[in-house]
């Protein structure tokens, strides 16, 4: 099973709305991550968990909150988004806990900030 | 000049063709690379990865890494319309914080 399972697939948010982004994998992996996708680029890294402390935040505004409640779930809590977050938001894992090996991503939450 | 280069196509072949995608980089410390698959609207899948230099094979998909020349193929063999999607080139060294990724190459195979 190398399946990274996220929630919603699909959000529309007002931009005084608070919601939250919900990942989850069984594989025993270390790492986890948030990415955002803009259309037409590659993934840009956002948070790394690793073993359940956040090792990495990539400069995100505090309007993106992570949270890592055990190995196996990642959150992601969004509140006061802008129009221009619109994006596909991926969760991402990997057995190592080093986030530059090989990583299995979810589906994504295609997120539209309204 | 960007850490990773790749042709963003878009690329189009007929079914049945032998696509050959290409990345270069300039980090020689990178040692890990990745080939991604993503559909429009999904995920990135992995597709294949390679630690140093050599080939990989699985099923129709190789990849090839060349490391004296900062240089990283996938060849996939018998193309099929299922294997239309845009592809990401990864990569990373040992004491990287991230993966770096390629921009991407939009493939097309026509039936």
């Amino acid at each position: 099973d190398t399946e990274v399972t996220q929630t919603p697939k699909h959000l529309v948010m007002g931009m005084t709305n608070k919601k939250s982004l919900k990942c989850e994998q069984h594989m025993g992996h270390r790492a986890m991550y948030w990415y955002k996708q803009k259309a037409k680029k590659p993934p840009e890294l956002m948070f790394v968990y690793s073993y359940e402390k956040l090792s990495i935040n990539e400069s995100v505004p505090s309007r993106f909150s992570p949270e890592c409640p055990n190995s196996s779930l990642l959150n992601l809590h969004l509140h006061a988004l802008q129009p221009e977050d619109s994006a596909l938001y991926l969760c991402a894992s990997s057995l190592s806990g080093r986030p530059n090996t090989e990583a299995f991503f979810g589906q994504g939450t295609r997120l539209t900030v309204v | 000049q960007k850490e990773v280069e790749q042709d963003p196509g878009p690329l189009s072949v007929p079914e049945g063709a032998i696509v050959s995608l290409n990345c270069t980089y300039s980090n020689s410390a990178f040692q890990y690379f990745m080939w991604y698959r993503q559909y429009s609207r999904k995920g990135p899948e992995l597709l294949m990865y390679t630690y140093s230099s050599g080939n990989k094979e699985d099923g129709r998909f190789t990849a090839q890494v060349d490391k004296s020349s900062k240089y990283i193929s996938l060849f996939i063999r018998d193309s099929q319309p299922s294997d239309s999607a845009t592809y990401l080139c990864a990569m990373s060294s040992g004491s990287a914080r991230q993966l770096t990724f390629g921009s991407g190459t939009q493939l097309t195979v026509l039936p």
